[in-house]
């Protein structure tokens, strides 16, 4: 089944500092990918999406991740951390069938004044 | 505004009390669905719809229904609810299964069963 496993279920970096937050899918087909951001007490809010096209994506808020067959991965992104950027991330991932979406187990970030 | 809209944001139940959490889509989308939200574990299909009538379990329907009679609505019922269905759920709703177009999300529910 296609899934999506993210390293590291906590991360904390400094406010100016770069944030990676890591993404692997399991397939042997590109497929397409998304992060989802969930700040405390809301839904879920599309950062980005891969959808075979440009292999570097673009987000909102400074965010870009990268897709990268070689290694299975699509690890999110952002230069410079800002306080704002404190919340739940989740990559997520169609099921081969197309009929599920399935998310990752999530990485809270923290950003630290 | 184009959104998800879930009710009541916050329920506290007892054991064994059926319950039904409403959900409703302004978009027109074919495809609805259930999520359930747990620490560490992500969140986790519980069904989906992919249009009037059409129904499938996800990877957690044990404990629940569903049914969609129209196409913006998709209530989760809990016949029975347990205290290891407390939880937050989410509905989403999207244009069709590629998602790509957007994967909307409602605001949540926090359900509590004592």
């Amino acid at each position: 089944a296609q899934s999506v496993t993210q390293l590291g279920s906590h991360v904390s970096v400094s406010e100016g500092a770069l944030v990676l937050l890591r993404c692997n899918y399991s397939s042997s087909v590109p497929p397409y990918l998304f992060w989802y951001v969930q700040y405390p007490n809301q839904g879920l809010q599309l950062l980005l999406k891969y959808t075979s096209a440009a292999t570097l994506v673009k987000g909102i808020n400074g965010f870009e991740a990268e897709f990268k067959k070689s290694e299975t991965s699509f690890h999110l992104t952002k230069p410079s951390a800002h306080m704002s950027d404190a919340a739940e991330y989740f990559c997520a991932v169609i099921s081969n069938t197309g009929n599920q979406f399935y998310f990752g187990t999530g990485t809270s970030l923290t950003v630290i004044p | 505004e184009a959104q998800v809209t879930q009710n009541p944001r916050y329920l506290i139940t007892v054991t064994g009390k059926k319950l039904t959490v409403t959900c409703s889509q302004n978009m027109n989308h074919e495809y609805m669905s259930w999520y359930r939200q747990d620490p560490g574990l992500g969140l986790r299909q519980i069904y989906y719809s992919m249009n009037v009538e059409v129904t499938d379990k996800g990877d957690v329907p044990e404990g629940y229904k569903v049914s969609r009679k129209e196409k913006r609505n998709f209530p989760l019922i809990l016949e029975s609810p347990s205290p290891n269905q407390t939880s937050l759920y989410f509905c989403a709703s999207s244009r069709d299964r590629q998602f790509i177009y957007g994967y909307t999300f409602g605001s949540g529910t926090r359900l509590t069963v004592v």
